[in-house]
């Protein structure tokens, strides 16, 4: 299949601390790989993509590297800031496939 | 900057009354997309045109039509809404081809009543 599964939410940490929320997909194809990022009232918006195999790709101090062997694209921040709270979703899109399938999206909030 | 635009931005009806919803997309885009994100923000693909041309249609009830006027243009249709139809109801945009992002609009967020 082309599933993604990714870290159960909500996640909650302390302003400081590091972030590792879990993406993992089914190998059908070789996807391009996306994180997606939703602040309160708008829509998702991208922070990044990475459309090749042991790449990485990073935005705002978020990264994530496209691991084939383990079929995994974890995201990570070393130091999670308040304005990091938003709902972030692991997603990906075969070649040649108009269809994006999304992971359910993690919740994460950042205290102060 | 040219973005996707949806109209209204917030939608209150009651059940059984028909809505509308309209989005339009001023980035070049060959493909529209409609998402239902319910309340723990789960997405879910139901509509897709490209170049006007559905291409996908995830099973979605019959009281939901999608309508394209131009590759620029899909708005979303319910004849009938019912109270699961409350969400939020995402536009989005993109090139075809695997690699190309995906930008969506701000919602519509619909509550029915």
């Amino acid at each position: 299949g082309d599933s993604v599964t990714q870290t159960e939410g909500p996640v909650t940490l302390s302003e400081g601390t590091s972030l590792t929320v879990n993406c993992s997909y089914e190998t059908k194809q070789y996807p391009t790989l996306f994180w997606y990022v939703q602040y309160p009232g708008e829509g998702p918006q991208l922070l990044f993509k990475v459309p090749k195999a042991n790449e990485k790709g990073s935005n705002r101090g978020f990264e994530a590297t496209y691991n084939k062997e383990a079929t995994s694209f974890h995201l990570q921040k070393a130091s999670v800031q308040e304005s990091d709270s938003a709902v972030y979703y692991c997603a990906r899109r075969n070649t040649g496939n108009y269809k994006y399938v999304f992971g359910a999206g993690t919740r994460l909030k950042v205290i102060a | 900057e040219t973005a996707v635009f949806q109209t209204p931005n917030y939608h209150v009806t009651q059940v059984g009354n028909e809505v509308s919803f309209n989005c339009k997309q001023t980035l070049g885009h060959d493909t529209m997309y409609w998402y239902k994100q319910d309340s723990k923000k789960l997405l879910k693909i139901m509509f897709s045109y490209n170049n006007k041309q559905l291409i996908v249609n995830e099973t979605v009830p019959r009281r939901f039509s999608p309508q394209s006027s131009d590759k620029a243009h899909l708005n979303l249709r319910i004849k009938s809404v019912e109270p699961e139809d409350s969400a939020v109801y995402l536009c989005a945009s993109s090139l075809q081809g695997g690699q190309n992002t995906l930008y969506f609009g701000a919602g519509t967020r619909l509550s029915v009543l």
